[in-house]
């Protein structure tokens, strides 16, 4: 049962330059959440979706676009890669509305440079 | 503007020695609160939820209480392996997104 799982792990990227991050899930939640860490600032929720085809902003979007073309997948794009996107993204899941705990993956460790 | 704020940002605390971790929180319509456990280079680890005022959850030696304007997470007689940081996070009524305090890192010293 692998839970949520995120590709790659790390990555290092040079400035202008664009990546995708992949999540996947296998627990057929119909909500998914991109966030980024940073110290001292927690964890901000960049773009989340409430099911297939949908996508949505969080409190930090700017950057970054997303696709949830399958329920499964949702993922995370950087068009332009800049030294402030350098952080650990967070993908989670959740079953949807209602009082449900998020379950998250184990993280991507970007680097741009 | 929903907020969530965690205290303190640090403890230290000798095998055996029980403490509480404290997050408030200002939102327009709480859904439920949610504690999690985050290992070094890993991804939060659900703990509990917490939905109405005088609640209470227990798990081994934690135990998580919550008031109409904060929650706290009691550690009795901790063990090294406690050793992680704790994440409180909350959910509104009006939206479907966790709003996340920034933690406190707790060290249990043998």
């Amino acid at each position: 049962n692998a839970g949520v799982t995120q590709t790659p792990k790390f990555r290092v990227l040079k400035t202008g330059q664009s990546m995708t991050l992949l999540c996947a899930q296998d627990m057929n939640h119909e909500y998914m959440y991109w966030y980024r860490q940073d110290p001292g600032m927690g964890l901000r929720l960049i773009h989340y979706s409430v099911g297939e085809g949908t996508t949505a902003k969080g409190e930090v979007p700017d950057g970054y676009n997303v696709s949830r073309l399958k329920k499964q997948n949702f993922l995370l794009g950087l068009e332009s890669a800049a030294p402030s996107q350098t952080s650990v993204y967070f993908c989670a899941s959740s079953w949807g509305t209602g009082n449900t705990e998020a379950f998250f993956g184990q993280g991507t460790r970007l680097t741009v440079v | 503007e929903d907020q969530v704020t965690q205290s303190p940002e640090a403890l230290r605390l000798q095998e055996g020695e029980s403490s509480s971790l404290n997050c408030s929180y200002t939102v327009s319509g709480l859904r439920g609160l949610f504690w999690y456990r985050q290992d070094p280079g890993k991804g939060p680890e659900f703990l509990f939820t917490l939905y109405s005022a005088g609640e209470e959850k227990e798990k081994e030696r934690l135990k998580a209480t919550l008031t109409k304007k904060e929650s706290f997470l009691h550690i009795t007689a901790p063990k090294p392996e406690d050793s992680a940081t704790y994440l409180c996070a909350v959910q509104v009524n009006t939206g479907n997104q966790f709003y996340f305090g920034t933690g406190t890192s707790l060290t249990v010293i043998p």
